[in-house]
């Protein structure tokens, strides 16, 4: 049973540009959470999204951030127009069921420039 | 609101005892769990207490106390590669996503 996988696991972008990363589950979660990690700092919540519905946005920013969870497929997390304070390390977490053990992926590093 | 406060900083000595605390503060609690990130690596989970008192997993054990909104993570005979951050983490109170605490580095010195 592979674990959580996060790609691509480095990414380059220059300001203005499109930031796609994807995170496939564990097999059978079907709970997904999504933080971003500045160096040095701690691991902050972003977004918690079940197949097909987002269900907690609450750490997302209002603009050019936005994620998904489709029936078919990877967990998508978007930032539009990036800028050099996006540059992060974005972790993917799952879940089988709310609440239960979270298991990371080995994270997307996002590097503007 | 959530807030998970931990040290930011802890040394100690190869093959010594170190305990990193965590207090926090939320609106609703189920539990507390924690985390250990080596450098540019993903956090892994360690333990999770949803009831006072102790659970031990090896050289690790965690501790919770919830009249004082306080926990802790033993490690005893530490080794070098026991060097790295440790998360203390909740989750909200509806249980809709995990909250982390700022995390402890922790540095051993041979």
């Amino acid at each position: 049973n592979a674990g959580v996988m996060q790609n691509p696991r480095h990414l380059v972008r220059r300001r203005g540009q499109e930031a796609r990363l994807r995170c496939s589950p564990m097999k059978g979660h079907s709970h997904v959470y999504w933080y971003r990690q500045l160096p040095e700092e701690g691991l902050k919540f972003m977004v918690y999204l079940q197949k097909e519905n987002i269900i907690d946005e609450s750490g997302m920013p209002k603009e050019r951030f936005s994620a998904e969870f489709p029936k078919e497929g990877p967990s998508i997390l978007r930032i539009q127009q990036v800028v050099r304070g996006d540059s992060a390390a974005y972790f993917c977490a799952s879940s089988e069921r709310q609440g239960d053990e979270a298991f990371f992926g080995q994270g997307t590093r996002l590097t503007v420039v | 609101g959530q807030s998970l406060e931990q040290p930011s900083e802890v040394t100690a000595v190869e093959g010594a005892i170190v305990q990193i605390n965590c207090t926090y503060q939320t609106s609703g609690f189920y539990g507390l769990s924690w985390y250990q990130q080596h450098d540019g690596g993903a956090p892994t989970f360690l333990s999770y207490n949803a009831l006072d008192g102790l659970e031990e997993t090896g050289r690790f054990s965690s501790f919770l106390s919830r009249s004082d909104s306080y926990g802790y993570l033993l490690l005893q005979e530490l080794q070098m590669k026991d060097s790295a951050s440790y998360f203390c983490a909740s989750e909200g109170s509806s249980a809709s996503k995990i909250i982390f605490g700022s995390g402890t580095r922790l540095s051993i010195r041979p």
